[in-house]
């Protein structure tokens, strides 16, 4: 099952709004990384935390790693139409190995 | 380089049968991992090799399932008399490993398989 707790669950936005989600986890994780996935597809890698505090960006997404290595908000500024879709957070335990998926937030755009 | 790959897309199938999907990863990749993902859930990682060897399986691989990699290049996930339970989208994933960061994993467009 999923060990990683993501929310909110859905958001419904105005175009041009700001996001922001987050992910919380009972255990301590060694890399966050942050997913999009459109219907019937894969998820697309969108930004990946390697170390407790880091802040990174991507366009007008920004994610953080937890000092507690516990937790990772992403921030999506100005959002637009194509912004639709779920995003799931994901931890690695040990480098590389297997990831732990959130259960995603879906994510609604209105133009 | 086209990304990682997945064939088929869809399957249909009838419980009971056997069904195989294939996933060719990003080609420099070593390492290889299946996930699987129902609806409504994040996906749920099943077993990952590091050339050809399989170096680890989740509890989720029950004796039904099982995967190869025989020459480190593509693999295959073969799901023995199916069940209505695994219906779900199969997801294949390829990362470099170099024993240091970056260690992101690329996703394929994955396998959606209804047992009937």
């Amino acid at each position: 099952g999923q060990q990683l707790n993501q929310s909110p669950q859905s958001m419904f936005i105005q175009e041009g709004e700001d996001v922001s989600m987050n992910c919380t986890s009972s255990s301590i994780f060694n890399t966050w990384l942050w997913y999009k996935q459109d219907p019937g597809e894969g998820p697309v890698l969108l930004i990946a935390l390697y170390k407790a505090g880091e802040l990174t960006s991507n366009g007008r997404l920004t994610a953080q790693f937890g000092i507690t290595r516990k937790d990772s908000f992403l921030n999506i500024s100005a959002s637009i139409p194509s912004d639709v879709g779920i995003y799931f957070c994901a931890g690695q335990l040990t480098n590389n190995n297997d990831m732990r998926f959130g259960a995603g937030t879906r994510l609604t755009v209105k133009p | 380089d086209t990304g990682v790959s997945q064939d088929p897309r869809h399957k249909i199938t009838k419980r009971g049968q056997n069904v195989t999907f294939r996933c060719d990863p990003i080609s420099e990749h070593n390492r290889l991992y299946w996930y699987r993902q129902t609806l409504g859930q994040g996906p749920e990682f099943l077993t990952y090799f590091q050339n050809e060897a399989q170096l680890e399986k989740s509890r989720l691989l029950s004796d039904r399932f099982s995967a190869e990699r025989p020459k480190g290049s593509f693999s295959t996930l073969e799901i023995q008399r199916t069940e209505q339970g695994d219906s779900a989208m199969y997801l294949c994933a390829s990362s470099h490993y170099s024993g240091r960061p970056p260690y992101e994993q690329y996703f394929g467009p994955g396998t959606r398989l209804t047992v009937t």
